[in-house]
């Protein structure tokens, strides 16, 4: 049974610091990975998909890296901004699409 | 934890036919879900926002009168797929937003649909 754990739970910082965010999964056999970002009391916003055969993905100051071997992704969120300020998830698709219980980031002005 | 259960898993029909698909959260009540679905290898993708007693809020390009939505109470919204072709053959998946906020969302279990 596949499980996606998000570390951390929570997370705040300053404006302007580059951070990570991490997402595990226990069972390597997966066709992608996603990272999405919802917003208080909204819907998820599809952030980056990385299919199984793919290392890495960039947009703008977002780049999400995917280790199958050892059941990792990384999301990394250069120079952040308040307005990034939201909850990430991490959803993998193996049999089932399986989200991660999210980290919830605060950037402080 | 909150539990949505999405039903059902898996459905197979033929062209033309109409597919119902249902998401309950059972043990809290849910006044806003959302209905998602995810062509292979694309990424999730938002299809519309339900509201118990009002008309649900369609995103762009998503046609309101082939994919019906209904959420008549606090603990069940359903997805209609009207006339289904072979196009419309994706994963669907919903959410609600649960307690203790109402800020957080729980995800079904998602439906595989394939249309002969």
């Amino acid at each position: 049974k596949q499980e996606v754990t998000q570390i951390p739970a929570a997370l705040s910082v300053p404006e302007g610091e580059n951070l990570v965010l991490n997402c595990s999964f226990t069972d390597s056999a997966i066709y992608n990975l996603q990272w999405f970002r919802q917003d208080p009391g909204k819907g998820l916003t599809s952030l980056l998909l990385i299919q199984s055969s793919q290392r890495e993905q960039t947009s703008g100051r977002l780049n999400a890296s995917l280790d199958k071997s050892s059941g990792r992704s990384t999301l990394y969120i250069a120079a952040s901004q308040p307005g990034d300020s939201a909850t990430y998830l991490c959803a993998v698709l193996s049999e089932k699409l399986v989200f991660g219980k999210g980290t919830k980031l605060t950037v402080n002005p | 934890g909150a539990v949505v259960s999405q039903h059902p898993s898996r459905v197979i029909c033929k062209s033309g036919t109409s597919v119902k698909i249902e998401c309950r959260s059972l043990d809290f009540q849910a006044t806003t879900m959302f209905w998602y679905r995810q062509f292979p290898k694309q990424s999730l993708m938002l299809m519309a926002t339900s509201n118990e007693g009002s008309k649900a809020t369609y995103e762009q390009g998503v046609e309101k009168d082939k994919f019906l939505i209904n959420h008549a109470s606090l603990t069940l919204s359903t997805l209609t797929v009207t006339s289904a072709h072979p196009e419309d053959s994706s994963f669907y998946i919903c959410s609600a937003l649960g307690p203790p906020t109402n800020e957080k969302l729980f995800f079904g279990s998602g439906t595989q649909l394939s249309v002969l």
